[in-house]
Order: C-alpha cells, then structure tokens, then sequence
C-alpha cells in the first residue's frame, strides 16, 4: 500500500539556517505529493503540492520537487524564521478515491 | 465563514460517556475526512465521505466509532462509551473532489478523563 516516511524531529535551527526536511514514498501509480504545516494550536494548512514528476512546489520560500528516480518530495528552505516554528507533514495522494496518507510529521523550531 | 469549522474546540469528558463532534466543511466541497492526531502518533485517517456515503471506513479503530453525513454538507463523529486512549485531536478536512487538496479544520481536543 501507499506509505510515506519523514525524517524524525524535533529539528532546531538558528534564524536563517537552511532547512530540509526529508520525505520518501512508497506508492503504486503516479500520486500527487503535499507539505502540509500546522502552527501550534491551529489545524493543517497547505503550503505546497506537486502532482506530477519534476514538478516544483513553492510557497512562502519552501520548495519541494517531485521526484520519482528517488521517490522523494523533500522539503527546503534558504532561510529559516522564527515564524516557521510549526510541524510539517508530508502526505501523498493515491489515484482515485483514497485519502491522504500522510508522514508522522517534522516538529521544526527556530531559536532566535 | 470560508474555511472548514469544527465545533467543540475543546472536549473534557469522563470515561464511558458519548461524545459527539461536528465538522462544517467548505460550502460546495463534496469529499470530507475524519483524521485522528494523538500525541507522537502523526495522523491516522478514520473515515471519508463522498457526497453522503462513506466509501472508506477502514480506518475506525473499533465499533464504538461511528460517523454520519447529511445533506452532503455537515458531518457528525460519534464516539461511544469513551475510553482514555480516544484522547486526541480530532481533525476534519474537505475537499472539491476526492483527489484534490484538502482544506482543514482546527480540529476538536478530546480529552477523557
């Protein structure tokens, strides 16, 4: 079946640190791929997506790109802020009517 | 408003109650997901609706969790005679169609006692 595995946190970082964040996959068929993060004390937000191979996401200075050679979809960012501070999920979605499937999650914390 | 509501935002309740919880999802969205997050545990899918009919429901942890949906729109995840370890945040999400991103709630914080 679909999986998807990320790196285990916590990760902490200085202000304008580069993050990655590691996610791979495991799926049949050509699935869509999300990062979705969640602020503390708030629900799962879109912050970016690709639904297909060599496709780039972008948003807020993350990007992710898809790739299938790998089965990965990692997640990076030049210059990490304090207000990224969040847990960051990975999450696939399968053709047809399935639901996300996603990663255990990254908690990520940026020290001033 | 224009994003998915769940309503509690917070529940304490004693062991062996029932206790129901509700999502409002985005106005047109035909797909809406139950979510469980317990703590270090990720998320772990429950249920999914299509329209009012629930095609996966494979992820209900046992007979005491139901869910409904009405009129397409508003759903209900009922939990029965409430043990400690349904502790955990309860997330709803929706979406225009199954394959499309989902939008989420807040999520409902559970807690038994």
């Amino acid at each position: 079946g679909n999986s998807v595995t990320q790196m285990e946190g916590p990760v902490t970082l200085s202000e304008e640190a580069f993050l990655t964040i590691n996610c791979t996959y495991t799926a049949t068929g050509y699935p869509s791929l999300f990062w979705y993060v969640q602020y503390p004390g708030e629900g799962l937000q879109l912050l970016l997506k690709a639904t297909k191979a060599d496709d780039k996401g972008s948003n807020k200075g993350f990007e992710a790109t898809y790739r299938k050679e790998t089965t990965s979809f990692h997640l990076e960012k030049g210059s990490v802020q304090v207000s990224d501070s969040a847990v960051y999920f990975c999450a696939l979605d399968g053709s047809g009517n399935t639901p996300l499937v996603f990663g255990k999650g990254t908690r990520l914390s940026v020290i001033a | 408003g224009a994003g998915v509501s769940q309503s509690p935002s917070n529940k304490v309740t004693e062991k062996g109650k029932d206790v129901e919880l509700r999502c409002d999802p985005i106005s047109g969205h035909t797909a809406l997901y139950w979510y469980r997050q317990s703590l270090g545990q990720g998320l772990e899918f429950l249920i999914y609706f299509q329209g009012n009919s629930a095609p996966d429901k494979s992820g209900l942890p046992s007979d005491r969790f139901s869910a409904e949906r009405t009129g397409g729109s508003v759903s209900t995840l009922t939990i029965q005679r409430t043990q400690q370890e349904d502790s955990a945040v309860y997330l709803c999400a929706s979406s225009a169609y199954s394959n499309q991103p989902q939008h989420f709630g807040d999520g409902t914080r559970l807690s038994i006692l």
